[in-house]
């Protein structure tokens, strides 16, 4: 199974900044997703992002809000723009197994807290 | 829309006690289905899944019965241990859903001695 960083594990920023996740795979995948967990809640898928392309986003999230970047197979950023303390969440990425998008491997969160 | 519903946590069982963790779902076409596993500090982890009706995934001593009649799938294990504890997140992907993965809300486990 693949091995999944994110940094940072967690932050605490104010409304008005942004915070650049990073998500870092220790093996070639073609296909990486982005969840947000908020408090309570089941994860929500936020966009898929493929190396070479942009990231398809799905409703209720924009690029402009949550800016993916992808450069290469083992590594992709999310950037959560204009805070406000309702992007307070954990915030995952995961990747697909051998098998496929049937299969995924999650890394183990970012915790952003939202002041 | 596929959904997934779960029951509500915390769950605390003793040791050795019988563990089930309800789960039903909706979706459109034939969905496969999934538990993760989330254990303290880490990322979630798939326990095990089933890709069609009356299929049994197996896992650590960890079972779950696809029933479409019934649209469940309930986790079960005989002899839960401390190091279970856990929460456990019921999820499915189907074609209708765009191959996306869909979580109910997650169960916090917790056992004691």
């Amino acid at each position: 199974s693949a091995v999944i960083s994110q940094k940072p594990s967690r932050d605490i920023c104010q409304r008005g900044t942004s915070l650049t996740i990073q998500c870092q795979v220790d093996s070639q995948v073609t296909m990486m997703f982005w969840y947000r967990q908020q408090p309570g809640q089941s994860l929500t898928l936020i966009a898929t992002a493929n190396q070479g392309s942009e990231a398809t986003y799905e409703s209720g999230f924009v690029i402009d809000k949550f800016p993916i970047s992808r450069p290469n197979l083992t590594f992709s950023t999310l950037t959560v723009s204009n805070m406000s303390p309702e992007d307070s969440s954990i915030y995952l990425c995961s990747v697909e197994g051998p098998r496929g998008v049937y299969e995924q491997y999650f890394g183990p969160g970012t915790r952003l807290t939202v002041t | 829309g596929d959904s997934v519903t779960q029951m509500e946590g915390p769950v605390t069982l003793s040791e050795e006690a019988f563990l089930t963790i309800n789960c039903t779902y909706t979706a459109t076409g034939y969905p496969s289905l999934f538990w993760y596993v989330q254990y303290p500090g880490e990322g979630l982890q798939l326990l095990l899944k089933a890709t069609k009706a009356d299929d049994k995934g197996s896992n650590k001593g960890f079972e779950a019965t696809y029933r479409k009649e019934t649209t469940s799938f309930h986790l079960e294990k005989g002899s839960v241990q401390v190091s279970d504890s856990a929460v456990y997140f019921c999820a499915l992907i189907s074609t209708g859903g765009g191959n996306k993965l869909t979580f109910g809300t997650g169960t916090q486990l917790k056992v004691e001695l």
